[in-house]
């Protein structure tokens, strides 16, 4: 199994809901990363998580909250959005901190 | 992490090399120069990544030159499947550093 998987596909949701969006690998990975990819602009980084820590935290609003549970999955938790916080979310993996990252397909979140 | 320069749009007939430039003036000795491609509505994809000698897999060639201040991605035959966003990164060999995407060169593949 060489990909990392995300789902929803698509999630639309209100100001006021609650949401999760979920990534998964199976390669063994052991760092974990979530980008943030609005319209016609380059993937910015959120989170890095290595070894299930979180390393790094781009100064991402509370309103985001990850988690990983364990090595293979990665939660990102959605609180009180914004609109401009539509965006496509996308997760990645890497073998190692330093190693080339492999993503998946995104979910493509509308905050209404 | 080093910043790099590439322009944003380019296009190569079906079936020719698509050569693609990157400046990195400012790389430092412990980055590597990695490239990625975005095809539209997709995550992106790594393709290839070198620190000093060029380097070859099954998708690209990566020419960079003696001085490390820039680089070439090849793409030894272009097919339509290859139209997407192709994104130079310098980064360093640490567990601290981070991907920085810049803007990328758009690459249109021409029947």
């Amino acid at each position: 199994d060489t990909e990392v998987t995300q789902t929803p596909k698509h999630l639309v949701m209100g100001m006021t809901n609650k949401k999760s969006l979920k990534c998964e690998q199976h390669m063994g990975h052991r760092a974990m990363y979530w980008y943030k990819q609005k319209a016609k602009k380059p993937p910015e980084l959120m989170f890095v998580y290595s070894y299930e820590k979180l390393s790094i935290n781009e100064s991402v609003p509370s309103r985001f909250s990850p988690e990983c549970p364990n090595s293979s999955l990665l939660n990102l938790h959605l609180h009180a959005l914004q609109p401009e916080d539509s965006a496509l979310y996308l997760c990645a993996s890497s073998q190692e901190p330093v190693s080339e990252q492999y993503f998946g397909p995104g979910t493509r979140l509308t905050v209404t | 992490d080093a910043k790099t320069t590439q322009p944003p749009s380019m296009d190569c007939a079906e079936g020719r090399a698509a050569n693609l430039p990157c400046n990195h003036s400012t790389i430092s000795g412990n980055e590597y120069v990695y490239w990625y491609r975005q095809i539209h509505s997709q995550g992106p994809q790594y393709i290839i990544h070198g620190l000093k000698n060029n380097e070859t897999n099954e998708m690209a060639s990566l020419i960079i030159t003696e001085d490390r201040k820039s680089s070439t991605l090849i793409l030894p035959h272009a097919t339509l499947r290859d139209t997407a966003v192709y994104y130079c990164i310098a980064k360093e060999d640490s567990s601290a550093s981070k991907i920085i995407f810049g803007s990328g060169t758009r690459l249109s593949i021409r029947p």
